[in-house]
């Protein structure tokens, strides 16, 4: 069964850090482009990164950029989400997922708050 | 990042045909095709159809998608009440090299 399973998610103050992690299964993790998609509360959806497959190149959308830094690996089938200088902003579910958004893990929530 | 548009809400009784659009540009809809999404309070988000217009293994033949130029569309026929959802769409903008979304279309089924 394909399977992606976030973790990592938490409570923390404004310009604090968190790592979300991504545990996939089930696919040839090395085969596939990943992505972060978020969704704050009571909004839409909102894509934060993406990773391709061979890990060489990245996107962000303009919000995270220089903040937030998307790695995998593969060895381990694990996708990462390090999130520096977190902003009240910041706050929603992450969701890992399997390009082209077609696998979603159950998401883990991030809250910035003081 | 400019974001694909969606209506914000669609209201269609129980078992008529519901129709969702999904505005984009050649960079993106128009590009490679859009993927919806569907998501239920609380949920995370399910993929209805792949950007070829295909429904993945275990979605209903009641679901489908299509597309003309920088518009793609989701036919929702013979509405249950379990569809009362929220669909969004999503592709790949060529220029922006980023995934951009609709706002949502919140279907309501009376």
């Amino acid at each position: 069964e394909v399977q992606l399973v976030e973790s990592g998610g938490g409570l923390v103050q404004p310009g604090g850090s968190l790592r979300l992690s991504c545990a996939a299964s089930g696919f040839t993790f090395s085969d596939y482009w990943m992505t972060w998609v978020r969704q704050a509360p009571g909004k839409g959806l909102e894509w934060v990164a993406t990773l391709k497959a061979e890990g060489s190149e990245k996107f962000y959308v303009d919000s995270v950029k220089g903040r937030f830094s998307i790695s995998r690996d593969s060895a381990e089938n694990s996708l990462y989400l390090q999130m520096n200088s977190l902003r009240v902003d910041d706050t929603a579910v992450y969701y890992c997922v399997r390009d082209p958004m077609v696998v979603w893990g159950q998401g883990t929530t991030v809250t910035v708050s003081s | 990042q400019a974001g694909l548009t969606q209506p914000p809400s669609v209201s269609k009784g129980l078992r008529q045909t519901a129709t969702l659009t999904c505005t984009g540009s050649s960079k993106n809809v128009g590009y490679q095709g859009a993927v919806w999404l569907q998501q239920h309070l609380g949920h995370p988000p399910k993929l209805l159809s792949h950007r070829n217009n295909n429904r993945p293994s275990g979605i209903s033949e009641r679901f489908s998608a299509s597309r003309s130029g920088d518009t793609a569309s989701l036919t929702i026929t013979g509405l249950q009440p379990e569809d009362e959802a929220d669909y969004y769409c999503s592709a790949w903008d060529s220029s922006l090299t980023a995934w951009v979304f609709g706002g949502g279309t919140k279907l309501t089924v009376l």
